[in-house]
């Protein structure tokens, strides 16, 4: 695709409700990253994939967390039990072979009522 | 731990002035720098990206520096217009893998 998208743009949830994000990266994109961003704060680091390989889920702030990219292309975030402290925007950004230059998407704003 | 700072965190400025944003960064053993911007309620758009290797990297009326040494970056912005007004955030990956710690970012009002 043209750029990266993810979906849906926006999500309510009721707390403890399930939540799934989607990340659809660049086509061909080896590598996909996924951040969660506070108001007025800089993305933090979730996950990295690279190809359907996890490869690093040192971020995850609990394990409620989990992502998933199975065919090394779409990857999906889930949040399971969400709660109030869940509220953030998550981006999903990836990068090319070189893995230098990365590239986000519009992010996922999640609002846990 | 990567630390990475953003100061100010908010600047406003009249159109047509030349401006410096910063960017300070505790461990400098880098691999590259990333500078980005936001608009509000949207994702990050990669402006300039430099390597390790490399002082400075410049597009258009942006220019920015990397001084690995002293952990500094200075985004740079020539005549500044009022649609530059964003949020504007620097990174550094923890490797080459690309895993990046990003600054809190500068909010950037360019007035008419």
């Amino acid at each position: 695709g043209a750029g990266v998208s993810q979906s849906p743009r926006y999500k309510v949830a009721k707390r403890g409700q399930d939540v799934a994000l989607r990340c659809d990266p660049i086509s061909g994109h080896v590598s996909l990253f996924w951040y969660q961003q506070a108001l007025g704060q800089g993305p933090e680091f979730l996950t990295y994939f690279q190809n359907e390989a996890q490869l690093d889920k040192s971020g995850l702030p609990s394990d409620r967390f989990f992502a998933e990219r199975p065919e090394g292309s779409v990857s999906t975030l889930k949040i399971q039990r969400t709660q109030q402290e869940d509220s953030a925007v998550y981006l999903c950004a990836s990068s090319s072979p070189d893995g230098d230059e990365q590239f986000f998407g519009p992010g996922t704003r999640l609002t846990v009522l | 731990k990567q630390e990475v700072t953003q100061i100010p965190a908010a600047l406003s400025v009249p159109e047509g002035e030349n401006l410096v944003l910063n960017c300070s960064f505790t461990d400098s053993a880098i691999y590259n720098l990333q500078w980005f911007r936001q608009d509000p309620g949207k994702g990050l758009t990669s402006l300039l990206l430099i390597q390790s290797s490399q002082r400075e990297q410049t597009s258009g009326r942006l220019n920015a520096s990397l001084d690995k040494s002293s952990g500094r970056s200075t985004l740079y912005i020539a005549a500044s217009q009022p649609g530059d007004s964003a949020t504007y955030l620097c990174a550094v990956p923890y490797t080459n893998a690309g895993k990046s710690t990003f600054g809190d970012g500068t909010t950037l009002t360019v007035k008419p």
